[in-house]
């Protein structure tokens, strides 16, 4: 069973189009992480969310919790090729250190 | 500035032979340590992760092993590769200091032949 799951898999958008990446699960976090990775490197943290409902901005990205911490969006505004990328959702499983990951979104931003 | 390193950067071994994969980190001390392997632009399965000098925890029963002989050395092992272990193998730590959240290797891309 998979833990926590991305959607959509693949997204190829246009330049300066906006979009919506999802991470869901039936179980509830303390806390969400997003990354993003580059091919052929690892992953790097984009943002950590906390409380339910919380929103964080990072210049064009967007991150929310949801209300009942089981589930986040990222919102990318004005894409740019700067964010093809591979980005993955990751949560700490409940009294241990176990970081899990998500499915992951692929994104490919066409100039 | 903490900093880690993973070594090698692509390795191409043959089915059957051994190997060895590690994994240092500089400026820190008693860091959380993890295994991840990556299938080509999926998600990262954790392999295994340890919380001090000689305490692996394996999450996935396989044909690879992880040891932790040093507080900032990490160590990925198999007697004997199998195809199915091709893939990207990440090392990352964590904590104390940084909760909830991961610093990453650049990664081995491994090719078992």
């Amino acid at each position: 069973t998979q833990l926590l799951e991305q959607s959509p898999q693949f997204l190829s958008i246009q330049e300066g189009e906006n979009l919506t990446v999802y991470c869901n699960s039936s179980s509830v976090f303390s806390s969400l992480q997003w990354y993003r990775q580059e091919p052929g490197e690892g992953p790097v943290l984009l943002v950590t969310v906390v409380t339910g409902g919380e929103v964080k901005k990072l210049k064009r990205l967007t991150f929310q919790f949801g209300d009942a911490r089981k589930d986040s969006s990222l919102h990318i505004t004005a894409a740019q090729t700067g964010d093809t990328g591979l980005y993955l959702c990751a949560v700490i499983t409940s009294g241990t250190y176990k970081y899990i990951f998500g499915t992951g979104t692929r994104l490919k931003v066409l100039a | 500035s903490q900093t880690i390193h993973q070594w090698p950067a692509t390795l191409v071994q043959p089915v059957g032979s051994p190997l060895s994969l590690e994994c240092t980190v500089e400026g820190t001390s008693n860091p959380n340590l993890y295994w991840y392997r990556q299938a080509a632009g999926r998600g990262l399965q954790l392999l295994f992760y340890s919380v001090g000098i000689g305490q692996i925890s394996s999450e996935v029963p396989q044909n690879l092993s992880a040891s932790r002989p040093q507080d900032r050395q990490f160590i990925l092992s198999s007697k004997k590769l199998l195809l199915s272990d091709s893939g990207f193998y990440l090392c990352a730590w964590g904590g104390p200091g940084t909760v909830e959240k991961l610093f990453f290797g650049s990664g081995t891309q491994l090719s078992v032949l």
